[in-house]
């Protein structure tokens, strides 16, 4: 299986949107709305932001946004602030085999 | 406080054994499925195996199929991971982290553990 493919890195200035998105394949991605986006600070543990492709958890801010269309998963920020600087995986249930697969990962740097 | 706590890692060398831990507290530790996740220094996430929560069902990633065992003691509200025939491309921070409610992310992470296979 193979990983799912985001954007090494992407940037944008304060107060400012982003877009990452996430592709993946008709076995994964495309089959099930289970994306789910993940946010990482350096030494960090990784933590929930978008579940089920476009919900949020309870206490994560109405900035982050996410959607799906066909293979391809995206979260969104906006308002970008200093905090949200972190590395940011998508993540996708792939089958009762495979179970779950990752993206590589996105750095997002706020400039 | 919902928590899991990692312990068990450390310095192994090549064909070696290590087996990790995970500690949870704060829920009922007994309803839900959990799973390991690792990530190589610098590297991305990777997703190594789940089980559920009667410990039914059990996956692997190819990766580490037919060396890794995952378990747990739902009386001990801990979760273990086995792992035997350790190479240096298994050095990673493994984390432990619990499946939602309905299984559709991962809604709860350990702080890790790093395991360094290295001779």
């Amino acid at each position: 299986q193979s990983a799912l493919t985001q954007p090494a890195s992407v940037s944008g200035s304060p107060g400012q949107s982003i877009t990452i998105s996430c592709t993946g394949t008709s076995s994964d991605v495309g089959s099930y709305n289970l994306v789910s986006w993940y946010q990482q600070h350096p030494g960090k543990a990784p933590k929930l932001m978008i579940y089920e492709g476009s919900k949020r958890p309870s206490g994560v801010s109405n900035r982050f946004s996410g959607s799906k269309s066909g293979n391809t998963a995206s979260l969104t920020i906006s308002g970008l602030q200093a905090e949200d600087e972190a590395d940011y995986y998508c993540c996708s249930y792939a089958g009762s085999s495979t179970r779950w697969v990752f993206g590589g990962g996105t750095k997002l740097t706020v400039l | 406080e919902v928590q899991l706590v990692e312990s068990g890692g450390g310095l192994v060398k090549p064909g070696g054994s290590l087996r990790l831990s995970c500690a949870a507290s704060g829920f009922t530790f007994s309803s839900y499925s959990m799973n390991w996740v690792r990530q190589a220094p610098g590297k991305g996430l990777e997703w190594v195996s789940s089980i559920s929560s009667s410990s039914s069902y059990i996956y692997y990633a190819d990766s580490v199929k037919g060396r890794f065992t995952i378990s747990r003691d739902n009386a001990k509200n801990s979760l273990y991971l086995q792992m035997n025939s350790l190479r240096a491309e298994d050095t990673a921070v493994y984390y432990c982290a619990r499946e939602d409610d309905y299984g559709d992310a991962f809604d709860i992470w350990g702080q890790g553990t790093m395991v360094t296979v290295s001779s």
